[in-house]
């Protein structure tokens, strides 16, 4: 089955940069969807399609998919950026299913 | 504005089968989307576990296919959720949610239900 390997934690000061990546087999082959997650909240996407923002998603948030790394990349980090992040794809293989990455805790310093 | 809600018991009993359903509110089931649950254990991660479309095409988490049959039911506007022999390791929150794209896809879930929390315990 697909892997998706990610960071447990990254952690960045407010007003910087944030980068969280993705690990997959050849992933670039692949639509990638991230999600946000803060304590005792259900997901909320924040990126899909690799790089499209849903409708309400700050244009700090953005995204990259190439060879084996897709990324998360969250530009002047805000305190309330703090939560889990998690990658998600789809695998069209022999036996079809949804993957996602283990999650990232990113921390605001 | 579309709704999910997930409903069901809170505690189940280690060998017996959890039952949820998420019930949809401002969008028929009939017109579509793969509808989706996803499980997460206490501090750990997201895991999906099955999808179903309105006409009952349904694809599995490989690795809970023995144990899952999701369903749907057009005439209540909801689907269902059964997980048999459950153990203490199914013990999560459930979410049901809903992909972005009406097709016959599952891609990204941009509509979630709030979770529900299921304890196996005796």
């Amino acid at each position: 089955s697909y892997v998706l390997t990610q960071p447990p934690s990254v952690s960045v000061a407010p007003g910087k940069t944030a980068r969280i990546t993705c690990g997959g087999n050849n992933i670039g082959s692949k639509s990638v969807h991230w999600y946000q997650q803060k304590p005792g909240q259900a997901p909320v996407l924040v990126i899909y399609y690799d790089s499209d923002r849903p409708s309400g998603i700050p244009e700090r948030f953005s995204g990259s998919n190439s060879g084996n790394t897709a990324t998360l990349t969250i530009s002047r980090v805000e305190a309330g950026d703090e939560a889990d992040y998690y990658c998600q794809v789809w695998d069209s293989s022999s036996d079809p299913s949804v993957v996602f990455g283990g999650g990232t805790k990113l921390t605001v310093l | 504005q579309v709704q999910l809600q997930e409903s069901g018991p809170g505690l189940v009993k280690p060998s017996e089968t959890l039952s949820l359903t998420c019930g949809v509110s401002g969008y028929s089931i009939s017109s579509g989307y793969y509808w989706g649950w996803i499980r997460q254990p206490p501090g750990k991660g997201l895991e999906w576990i099955g999808s179903i479309y309105h006409s009952g095409s349904t694809y599995y988490n490989p690795s809970l296919k023995s144990r899952v049959t999701i369903s749907v039911d057009t005439s209540k506007n909801q689907f269902s959720l059964k997980l048999s022999s459950v153990t203490a390791a199914d013990t999560a929150v459930y979410y049901c949610a809903r992909p972005t794209s009406p097709a016959g896809t599952v891609d990204a879930f941009d509509i979630w239900g709030q979770g529900t929390m299921v304890t196996v315990s005796s």
